[in-house]
């Protein structure tokens, strides 16, 4: 049984390019969530996701940032004209129903972004 | 901000030794969650404690919850060199707050 897979797991960009961060949930989890993680912080969620649906983008910065789980393939990340401050770690976790409470939350390994 | 914060923020301890961390919370919640974090890897669920509960086992690992104090401590007991790592507790309102976590680690 595969847990949540991340890919890639390091990735490095120039400032001004596009960085794609891809997560596949548990097989049979339609929940994805994002979160970003910076060094000796704690995880900050950034959006949650439906299959087809964004239910909560509240944690997603306004501009250069966008999540979307199609009905078929991973969930996508996609954060455009990279900036230094966009350097962190990005985790992507899923569950098999929605809701915030009753659930624990099953987590990839991450994909470590650095902004040169 | 509505993360909750853990104490201490770093412990180190010789193996066989009890751990105990806590976190404080600020939202009111329906369940807190504890989390464990190795270096480089992603979060492992640990332990789910309802807000009606005050108290929680699971194996060696003890959870208490104050919901009058917006507390939670999570206790780790007899512990081992493997047990190092980050915690983390998550309180969910309608939303998952991370704390800044305790990082343990744990002497052979």
């Amino acid at each position: 049984n595969a847990g949540v897979m991340q890919n890639p797991r390091h990735l490095v960009r120039r400032r001004g390019q596009e960085a794609r961060l891809r997560c596949s949930p548990v097989k049979g989890h339609s929940h994805v969530y994002w979160y970003r993680q910076l060094p000796e912080e704690g995880l900050k969620f950034m959006v949650y996701l439906q299959k087809e649906n964004i239910i909560d983008e509240s944690g997603m910065p306004k501009e250069r940032f966008s999540a979307e789980f199609p009905k078929e393939g991973p969930s996508i990340l996609r954060i455009q004209q990279v900036v230094r401050g966009d350097s962190a770690a990005y985790f992507c976790a899923s569950s098999p129903s929605g809701g915030w409470s009753n659930q624990p939350q099953h987590f990839g390994d991450g994909t470590r972004l650095s902004i040169l | 901000s509505q993360q909750g914060e853990e104490d201490p923020q770093a412990l180190s301890i010789q193996e066989g030794e009890n751990a105990t961390m806590n976190c404080s919370y600020k939202t009111s919640i329906n369940n807190l969650q504890w989390y464990r974090q190795n270096s480089g890897r992603g979060l492992v669920h640990l332990i789910l404690i309802r807000s009606n509960e005050r108290e929680k086992h699971s194996g060696r690992l003890r959870v208490t919850l104050d919901t009058s104090k917006k507390s939670s401590s999570l206790l780790i007991t007899a512990s081992r060199a493997a047990d190092t790592a980050s915690y983390f507790c998550a309180n969910t309102g309608n939303q998952f707050y991370f704390g800044t976590g305790t990082s343990l680690t744990v002497i052979p």
